[in-house]
């Protein structure tokens, strides 16, 4: 297996751009998990999917985040419009069952630079 | 919010000891993992253990719960220069969700 895929794995960009970041789960996992790593606050969870239904939302910062799940297969995390305070590495994680009874599986992860 | 904190933050060892880090956490969980990151990468599942279980093993990985003081370890036997990376632990909380930590940085030098 190839494992959880997200693409691009380095994003430049300047404020007040649109920014996607896209994610590839692992065949067969039920769950995704979109994160967001800095040196200040860890990594967050921002949003998860179940069967492509977003469960929790609730660790998104703001309007300016949006994250789809089209099919089982592809999810997209978007911010527009980009800001600086945005520059981060995000991860894409998926696993078979639960996050909190399974083990999670993670992507290169996506860093992101906002000028 | 239920999140697991690291101790220590960062650890500086030479090849052939042993590395402990601690976890402690705040409220009740179901279960609690571990996860390394080497720099640049993604995290990697290391192992879980669940709240019934008291210690849980896994090649150079030894890993206590203890709920009463709900604390976690997590300690890497005979380390190596490939042990260098951060770990963290993360706790559930209702739903699905895992809550990570903020890690500890351990750097093997050889």
């Amino acid at each position: 297996d190839a494992g959880v895929i997200q693409s691009p794995r380095h994003e430049v960009t300047e404020m007040g751009q649109e920014v996607t970041l896209r994610c590839k789960p692992i065949s067969g996992h039920d769950y995704l998990f979109w994160y967001r790593q800095t040196m200040m606050r860890g990594l967050e969870l921002l949003i998860y999917f179940n069967n492509n239904v977003p469960i929790d939302d609730s660790g998104m910062p703001e309007d300016r985040f949006s994250a789809k799940m089209p099919n089982a297969s592809f999810s997209t995390l978007k911010i527009q419009p980009s800001e600086p305070r945005d520059s981060a590495v995000y991860f894409c994680a998926s696993s078979l069952a639960g996050g909190n009874t399974d083990t999670q599986y993670f992507g290169p992860g996506t860093r992101l630079t906002v000028l | 919010s239920q999140q697991g904190e690291e101790d220590p933050q960062a650890l500086s060892i030479q090849e052939g000891e042993n590395a402990t880090m601690n976890c402690s956490y705040k409220t009740s969980i179901n279960n609690l993992q571990w996860y390394r990151q080497n720099s640049g990468r993604g995290l990697v599942h290391l192992i879980l253990i669940r709240s019934n279980e008291r210690e849980k093993h896994s090649g150079r990985l030894r890993v206590t719960l203890d709920t009463s003081k709900k604390s976690s370890s997590l300690l890497i036997t005979a380390s190596r220069a490939a042990d260098t990376a951060s770990y963290f632990c993360a706790t559930d909380q209702a739903g699905t969700a895992l809550i990570f930590g903020k890690g500890t940085t351990l750097s093997v030098s050889s």
